[in-house]
C-alpha cells in the first residue's frame, strides 16, 4: 500500500529565509507525486506535478527515487506563502495524500 | 464562473440524524470524488467515480453512500451520523482517472452534537 509522510506538522521561518518542506512516500510502483496548496479561505489547489518539472511562484520539487523523498523548496520565502502544503502520491487513479504542513512566514 | 461547487457549506445536526452533501461541477469532467479532512487536517480520499461509475471505494463505512445523478454531479449521503463524521468534506473533480490534476470545492464543514 502507499503511503505519503510529511514530517513537519508545522515550520515557521522568517520572509527571505530558504525553505523546505519535506514528504517521504512508500510506493511499489513508479511514482508519481504532487504537490498541493491551501491558502487562507481559499480551497485545495495544485501547486506543482514532478513530472512537469516546472517552478511554480518560486518552488520547486525534485524527485528522488533512492530516497524516497519529493521535498518542496524556495530560496527565499515569501509572507504570501503562508498556507497548508499537502505532498500527494497518485497510485492506481487515486491521490493519497500526507498529513499536511503548515507554513508560516514571519515578516 | 467555472469551478466545483458544494452545498451546504456548514452542516450542523444531531448524532442519528441522515444528511447530504450536494457537489457539482461545470468543468465537464468525467471523475469525480470525495475526500474526508479530519480535525487534524488529514486529507483521505472516500470515494471516486467515473463516468457515473464508482471505481474507488477505500473502506468507508456503509452509512456513507455516494450518488451521482451524471458526470456533473456527485452527492453524498450519510446515514445516522455519529459523533465521529464531524470533519470537513471536500468534492474534487479531474478530467479522467490518471495523472490529472483534481479541482477541489470549498469544502462543507459537518459538525455532529
Amino acid at each position: 500500500a502507499q503511503r505519503v509522510t510529511q514530517p513537519e506538522k508545522l515550520l515557521s521561518v522568517f520572509k527571505g529565509a530558504p525553505v523546505e518542506l519535506k514528504c517521504n512516500y512508500s510506493y511499489s510502483g513508479s511514482p508519481e507525486l504532487f504537490w498541493y496548496v491551501q491558502y487562507s479561505r481559499q480551497r485545495l489547489q495544485l501547486l506543482l506535478r514532478h513530472i512537469s518539472r516546472e517552478s511554480i511562484k518560486g518552488f520547486t520539487a525534485d524527485l528522488n527515487k533512492g530516497e524516497t523523498s519529493f521535498h518542496l523548496k524556495k530560496p527565499f520565502a515569501q509572507e504570501e506563502d503562508s498556507a497548508m502544503y499537502y505532498c500527494a502520491l497518485n497510485a492506481g487513479n487515486m491521490l493519497t495524500f500526507g498529513g499536511g504542513t503548515r507554513l508560516m512566514v514571519k515578516p | 464562473d467555472t469551478a466545483v461547487s458544494q452545498t451546504p457549506k456548514y452542516l450542523v445536526t444531531q448524532m442519528g440524524n441522515d444528511k447530504s452533501i450536494k457537489c457539482e461541477q461545470n468543468l465537464g469532467h468525467d471523475t469525480m470524488y470525495w475526500y474526508k479532512q479530519d480535525s487534524k487536517k488529514f486529507l483521505k480520499i472516500m470515494f471516486s467515480y467515473n463516468n457515473k461509475e464508482l471505481i474507488i471505494n477505500e473502506t468507508v463505512p456503509n452509512r456513507f453512500s455516494p450518488k451521482s445523478p451524471d458526470k456533473a454531479h456527485l452527492n453524498l449521503h450519510i446515514n445516522s451520523l455519529e459523533l465521529g463524521d464531524s470533519a470537513v468534506y471536500f468534492c474534487a473533480s479531474s478530467p479522467g482517472t490518471g495523472l490529472y490534476e483534481q479541482y477541489f470545492g470549498p469544502g462543507t464543514r459537518l459538525t455532529v452534537t
